[in-house]
């Protein structure tokens, strides 16, 4: 798997804009990028993935870099209930099974 | 929508114990994952099942056991619970083999005294 970096914490006000950035410099070309979160208590949930280019669902927005070494994940209007860990990921490509692996994440807390 | 459902939130188990956990899923996923999370170990593989009656070894299988009888359901044994397996038991499914787009359970919180 290439190596993420993303911030340990953001904050963000309701209603705004969240932008999450990651940063995965040693990606290879055949790597895509996935975001998950993980409100407390709970088990993760799959936001978004992409390969090179930007996509949108209706959770959220992934911005990848056209040398795709970082994106950035955009939750559009924040609410509380979008307060959670943040996690990217680009899990190595061959991989059989699928095995996901996370990082330490953002943590991102959305104030009213 | 996937729905993963696991059979219990939290549980209390004591040590030598045989400790059964149930996931079940709802969307025909080919492919089911049993993963443990802990504070600063991050999320780990212990199983997986690609198929009925299928299953393969993960990054930390030893202490576990694993029965796919039927597609919707995943099971994970614990065969003699130890105070090191008390953690956040968390099953996942996924519709194609390889693929990241894991679909969670709520997790149980297993503990072993």
């Amino acid at each position: 798997d290439a190596k993420t970096t993303q911030p340990p914490s953001m904050d963000c006000a309701e209603g705004r804009a969240a932008n999450l950035p990651c940063n995965h410099s040693t990606i290879s070309g055949n790597e895509y990028v996935y975001w998950y979160r993980q409100i407390h208590s709970q088990g993760p949930q799959y936001i978004i993935h992409g390969l090179k280019n930007n996509e949108t669902n209706e959770m959220a927005s992934l911005i990848i870099t056209e040398d795709r070494k970082s994106s950035t994940l955009i939750l559009p209007h924040a609410t509380l209930r979008d307060t959670a860990v943040y996690y990217c990921i680009a899990p190595a490509g061959g991989t059989s099974y699928g095995k996901l692996t996370f990082g330490q994440g953002t943590i991102l807390t959305v104030h009213p | 929508d996937v729905k993963v459902t696991q059979s219990s939130r939290y549980l209390v188990k004591r040590t030598g114990e045989k400790v059964f956990l149930e996931c079940v899923q709802d969307m025909d996923h080919e492919n089911m994952f049993w993963y443990r999370q802990d504070p600063g170990l991050g999320l780990r593989l212990i199983y997986f099942s690609y198929d009925v009656k299928m299953k393969e070894k993960g990054d930390i299988p030893e202490g576990y056991s694993v029965s796919r009888e039927k597609k919707e359901r995943f099971s994970l044994i614990l065969e003699s619970a130890s105070t090191n397996q008390t953690s956040m038991y968390l099953c996942a499914s996924s519709l194609l083999s390889g693929t990241r787009n894991q679909y969670f359970g709520p997790g149980t919180r297993l503990t072993v005294t």
